[in-house]
């Protein structure tokens, strides 16, 4: 089986632009979930998809955002960029919501 | 806010030798710890997913425990190998303010020394 894709790998971005990132998660697996990991911390759960819809949610403002497709394909949007959003942005997929399959990750630079 | 928290942060050991971490958190609102490898540029790579207090999980030389009623899960490595070099990471799930959550502790990073 394909692993989880992620495109783009990398980015640079200025502030106060947006950004979407793309996820397409192991075939079958239903749910998609978005971290954010930066220097210091650890991993941060940004939301989790399941069938389309957004099931759980973390700490995050509402400039960070996201869906997910009838495909199981996720997109992960940030609006109004700031320069504490440069971060690894990790996608993984699960069969319901249990152990994670992570994809390689989008490495984002907001300038 | 669910804290998860790993112990040590870093450590050196040589080739062959056995080694264990730590990794606490809450102990209410558990649903299950989950333990990953994150190889340098990798992905994290999930080792283990333990729910029942008591549980032990192995994969080759690899082994965890779990207490959910104090809040604890021990990694060890027995015999470690340089292929053993990563971060260790332990994540914690549970419902927090009515959403489940996976919540990550910080690592531990092994070297094994040839």
């Amino acid at each position: 089986k394909a692993g989880v894709t992620q495109t783009p790998r990398y980015l640079i971005k200025t502030r106060g632009q947006q950004v979407t990132l793309s996820c397409s998660p192991i075939s079958g697996h239903r749910s998609v979930s978005w971290y954010q990991q930066t220097p210091g911390q650890g991993l941060q759960f940004l939301f989790e998809y399941f069938s389309e819809t957004q099931r759980n949610k973390g700490n995050f403002p509402g400039r960070f955002s996201g869906r997910q497709f009838s495909n199981s394909r996720s997109e992960m949007n940030v609006s109004t960029l700031e320069l504490g959003d440069s971060a690894l942005y990790l996608c993984a997929s699960s069969l319901v919501s249990g152990q994670q399959f992570f994809g390689p990750g989008t490495r984002l630079t907001v300038l | 806010i669910l804290n998860v928290e790993q112990s040590p942060q870093s450590l050196h050991v040589q080739e062959g030798d056995s080694t264990n971490f730590t990794c606490s958190f809450p102990s209410s609102n558990f649903y299950a710890l989950h333990w990953y490898r994150w190889e340098t540029a990798k992905s994290p790579e999930a080792l283990f997913v333990m729910t029942l207090n008591g549980d032990e999980k192995k994969k080759g030389r690899i082994s965890a425990t779990l207490n959910t009623k104090e809040g604890y899960s021990y990694l060890y490595i027995k015999g470690s190998q340089p292929e053993d070099s990563a971060t260790y990471l332990c994540a914690h799930w549970a419902l927090e303010a009515g959403s489940y959550q996976l919540t990550f502790g910080k690592g531990t990073k092994l070297s094994v020394i040839p």
